[in-house]
């Protein structure tokens, strides 16, 4: 079956850049995106959402973008700081019909102080 | 405050003893969810339910039960663990489809 995926397993940034972490769906029919961040020890807590009909949406900080024409999916955190180490999941699901999410395998965003 | 809530935390038990793990939602959600986590794999779905009395197989349900009487109730049921079941369990709630989940804080099992 078609699933998300993710193109870098890892990620290291330094204090105070910015981080982007990608994903790559297949499911052309998806046309609703979430992004999780996961802390060690803790369940994953939703960052932000994004729908089909938007390329970008921002939030406190983070801001995800859509390319639906290369089904890609991005996840952009500025000023990075060591709170924001932590495991990044993204997942899709089609905005109707009883299909649950799909989830990646996630990212590690580590921050170097 | 909204949330849902898994217990136990922890879990070590024997193989082929009987457990359960409860979880429950206080927002009134449709869709509920078991996911668990092992290193490499992600999380992967057990069972989920879109209401009460209707439940279906996620990826990975052998060795599983699960039951949805009440909305706001969910169990997940080991009738008889085995090693391989040892994994970090989360339970998840969400309005349905088109909406994101929240999950409960997790329950790591140890089976030995």
């Amino acid at each position: 079956g078609e699933s998300v995926g993710l193109h870098l397993p890892t990620l290291s940034v330094q204090e105070g850049d910015n981080s982007i972490i990608n994903c790559a769906y297949s499911n052309s029919a998806s046309d609703y995106f979430i992004w999780y961040k996961q802390e060690s020890g803790k369940g994953p807590q939703f960052i932000i959402d994004i729908r089909s009909n938007m390329d970008k949406r921002q939030g406190q900080r983070v801001t995800v973008l859509l390319n639906k024409t290369v089904k890609h999916l991005s996840l952009q955190i500025a000023a990075t700081q060591p709170g924001d180490s932590a495991v990044y999941f993204c997942a899709e699901n089609l905005n109707s019909g009883n299909t649950p999410l799909v989830f990646g395998k996630g990212t590690r965003l580590s921050v170097i102080a | 405050e909204a949330q849902v809530t898994q217990n136990p935390r922890y879990l070590i038990t024997v193989t082929g003893k009987k457990l359960t793990v409860t979880c429950s939602q206080n927002m009134n959600h449709e869709y509920m969810s078991w996911y668990r986590q092992d290193p490499g794999l992600g999380l992967r779905q057990i069972y989920y339910s879109m209401n009460v009395e209707v439940t279906d197989k996620g990826d990975v349900p052998e060795g599983y039960k699960v039951s949805r009487k009440e909305k706001r109730n969910f169990p997940l049921i080991l009738e008889s663990p085995s090693p391989n079941q040892t994994s970090l369990y989360f339970c998840a709630s969400g309005k349905g489809t088109g909406y994101g989940y929240t999950f409960g804080s997790g329950t790591r099992l140890t089976v030995v």
